[in-house]
């Protein structure tokens, strides 16, 4: 199983850039994933790192640090739409889910 | 988006009653899941599926039971609902071969809101 650790709630302001940390313990491990959840909606896939180092998507990016049990997913260029829950997950062939970091984008 | 119908997305029941919730794929991916998400706890995995016939438990799997008859289909029974069984599930699926970057990836449902009284 994972103990995945995150930030509750992050507030930012729109065009600003956003960093939110997730730490995990894992007795297997076999990548980490973020997903966006919008309220009321299903959980959506955003990135899957399963080598260290960064991945860009766009406005989107997302680290990994296997040594260091350590992710983070970066937004930039906020949008009124990037308002949601943030979702870490690891996984060792089944996801683990962290309580989800709350982003409000305010005007 | 991935094909997949959950029914029904919404249900209010009273406890001691049986229930099943449907989860329906078109991407004839090989496993499946169903999930509960509660405020402060996450989405949290009730059992999974990784072939027709063959399942197994996840973290919270007390109270629940599943079958899989078919590659499409997963069922979530509540063999006796409990108001602690009042929550959001999700089904989940993913393709479980193919691409090692891609095949873990998990597509969700739109969810069943539950309601026990």
């Amino acid at each position: 199983g994972q103990n995945i650790d995150q930030p509750t709630e992050m507030t930012a302001t729109e065009g600003a850039i956003v960093q939110i940390n997730c730490t995990y313990q894992t007795s297997g491990f076999n990548g980490l994933f973020w997903y966006q959840q919008h309220a009321g909606e299903a959980p959506t896939f955003l990135s899957y790192n399963v080598l260290d180092g960064l991945e860009e998507k766009g406005r989107f990016s997302s680290f990994l640090s296997r040594s260091k049990g350590y992710s983070y997913l970066l937004l930039k260029e906020l949008q009124m739409k990037d308002s949601a829950s943030y979702l870490c997950a690891g996984s060792d062939y089944k996801l683990s889910f962290g309580a989800g970091t709350t982003v409000t984008v305010r005007a | 988006d991935a094909g997949i119908t959950q029914s029904p997305r919404h249900k209010v029941t009273e406890t001691g009653t049986p229930v099943t919730l449907r989860c329906h794929q078109t991407e004839n991916h090989r496993y499946m899941y169903w999930y509960r998400q509660d405020p402060g706890h996450g989405l949290r995995l009730i059992h999974y599926s990784y072939g027709v016939k063959d399942t197994d438990k996840g973290e919270v799997s007390d109270g629940y039971s599943v079958s899989r008859s078919k590659t499409e289909d997963f069922l979530l029974t509540l063999e006796s609902a409990t108001s602690s069984q009042t929550s959001v599930y999700f089904c989940a699926i993913s393709e479980g071969t193919g691409d090692p970057l891609a095949k873990n990836i998990q597509y969700f449902g739109a969810g069943t809101r539950l309601s026990v009284l």
